[in-house]
């Protein structure tokens, strides 16, 4: 199995920052890489697919990039709905796994 | 715009077979791939398995053994069947639309239905 493994666990930021959450694929994973929201007692929100595109309806403050076996999720411009966990999760092979999560606090 | 709606038991016996069925609504089974995914409480998101409508299936080598997927157009639903459950199986299920024909982006969620393995 591929896997995935996201860094930090958890952070924490104010309103209006910008942050970087980072995942390493475990092989190459090429860009089969998608990003995740969950919010409490909720389902998972696809994000970021492909590495780097941005799902319809997503805010542009989200964005993604790496290629490889090195991925990032960036947040710029902080808004208080974005405090959250976020998954990232491999498409390359199956089984898909997904990395442990990151949380994101205030 | 699709809907999906996980059912279940909510309680399931040690050693029973554990059955969810997915409603969905505003799409087609035909369309996609669909998939469950399953989390414990407090933690992260395991994948459990796809089905097509064709029947195919592929399920996580993990679980494999225990796992039966299946679908019913007619109804517009797929279903999960888990044998052979202990208190590792407690968590919650989700079921999702694969946006990537199979390989996994899943765009569209149930709302997921906690499942208690329990005596």
């Amino acid at each position: 199995d591929i896997q995935m493994t996201q860094s930090p666990s958890s952070l924490s930021a104010f309103v209006g920052d910008r942050v970087t959450i980072t995942c390493r694929a475990s092989q190459n994973i090429i860009i089969y890489l998608n990003w995740y929201k969950q919010n409490p007692g909720k389902a998972p929100n696809l994000l970021i697919y492909a590495a780097s595109s941005l799902q319809s309806g997503v805010p542009s403050r989200f964005s993604g990039s790496g290629s490889g076996t090195d991925f990032t999720l960036t947040i710029s411009n902080l808004q208080p709905e974005d405090f959250a966990t976020y998954y990232c999760q491999q498409s390359h092979r199956p089984p898909i796994t997904f990395g442990q999560g990151t949380r994101l606090e205030i | 715009q699709v809907q999906l709606q996980e059912s279940g038991p909510g309680l399931v016996k040690p050693s029973e077979t554990l059955s969810l069925t997915c409603t969905v609504s505003g799409d087609s089974i035909s369309n996609f791939y669909w998939s469950w995914i399953r989390q414990p409480p407090g933690k992260g998101l395991e994948w459990i398995g796809y089905i097509y409508y064709t029947g195919s299936t592929r399920s996580n080598p993990s679980l494999k053994s225990r796992v039966s997927l299946s679908a019913e157009t007619s109804k517009n639903q797929f279903s999960l069947r888990l044998s052979s459950v202990s208190a590792a199986d407690t968590a919650v299920y989700f079921c999702a639309r694969d946006a990537g024909t199979g390989i996994g982006i899943f765009d569209s969620w149930g709302q997921g239905t906690m499942i208690t393995v329990s005596s």
